[in-house]
């Protein structure tokens, strides 16, 4: 099993709609949760962190559910400009190593 | 500040042949790291560094080697390449190691084809 897990999609969605992604870890010692985003053929950026109570940066939302082991990222009134891969990661272990899901794919239709 | 780059951004070798990537960072940074990233895989970290002169393993170090001897490049080595390390390498830099200080910068990628 793997240690993030995250729905590859793609998740094709009209502009101005809202979309939730979801994604699982399996350590439950997992201490810090990040997302970021990877344009095709780019590099990955940060989007966000997540903090335990939740938290918000304009239209975007993340979630921490600790007891169910999944984070999540709401996308509200969403762009053609929000098309990207959205990728999970999560800090867990002594080293603090950043362990990355698969990505979520997000194509965004006129 | 050009943050994070990488040279070559593509290659293409044939099995067992060598060569290096080359990473740069302009931020000063302490830590860096090496990742790969396959289809479906997400990115998988080879090896890093927390200083100018130590490095350490990764999940997937085999095949590969690494350098810090200056603070601000990390070469990424591979001596006898093979079909499996056909990949996008990616390296990237933070500040510090732990917590919600942890942003990594990333830089574009190299693309490596090995044939």
């Amino acid at each position: 099993r793997k240690e993030v897990e995250q729905d590859p999609g793609p998740f094709n969605v009209p502009e101005g709609a809202t979309v939730a992604f979801n994604c699982t870890y399996s350590n439950s010692a997992s201490q810090s949760f990040f997302w970021y985003r990877q344009d095709c053929r780019k590099e990955p950026k940060l989007l966000m962190s997540v903090y335990s109570s939740g938290n918000e940066d304009g239209r975007f939302t993340a979630q921490l559910n600790r007891a169910s082991q999944y984070i999540s990222l709401l996308i509200r009134d969403s762009k053609l400009s929000d098309s990207a891969t959205y990728l999970c990661v999560v800090i867990y272990g002594a080293g603090n190593m950043l362990t990355f899901g698969g990505g979520t794919r997000l194509m965004v239709k006129p | 500040n050009a943050g994070v780059t990488q040279t070559p951004k593509f290659r293409v070798l044939k099995t067992g042949q060598s060569m290096t990537l080359l990473c740069a960072q302009d931020m000063n940074h302490e830590y860096m790291y090496w990742y790969r990233q396959d289809p479906g895989m997400g990115l998988r970290l080879i090896h890093y560094s927390v200083g100018e002169g130590t490095t350490a393993k990764g999940e997937v170090p085999d095949g590969y080697n690494v350098s810090r001897l200056k603070k601000q490049n990390f070469l990424l080595g591979l001596e006898s390449a093979a079909p499996s390390q056909t990949s996008v390498y990616f390296c990237a830099s933070s500040y510090s190691l732990a917590g919600s200080y942890n942003e990594q910068f990333f830089g574009p990628g190299t693309r490596l084809t090995v044939l």
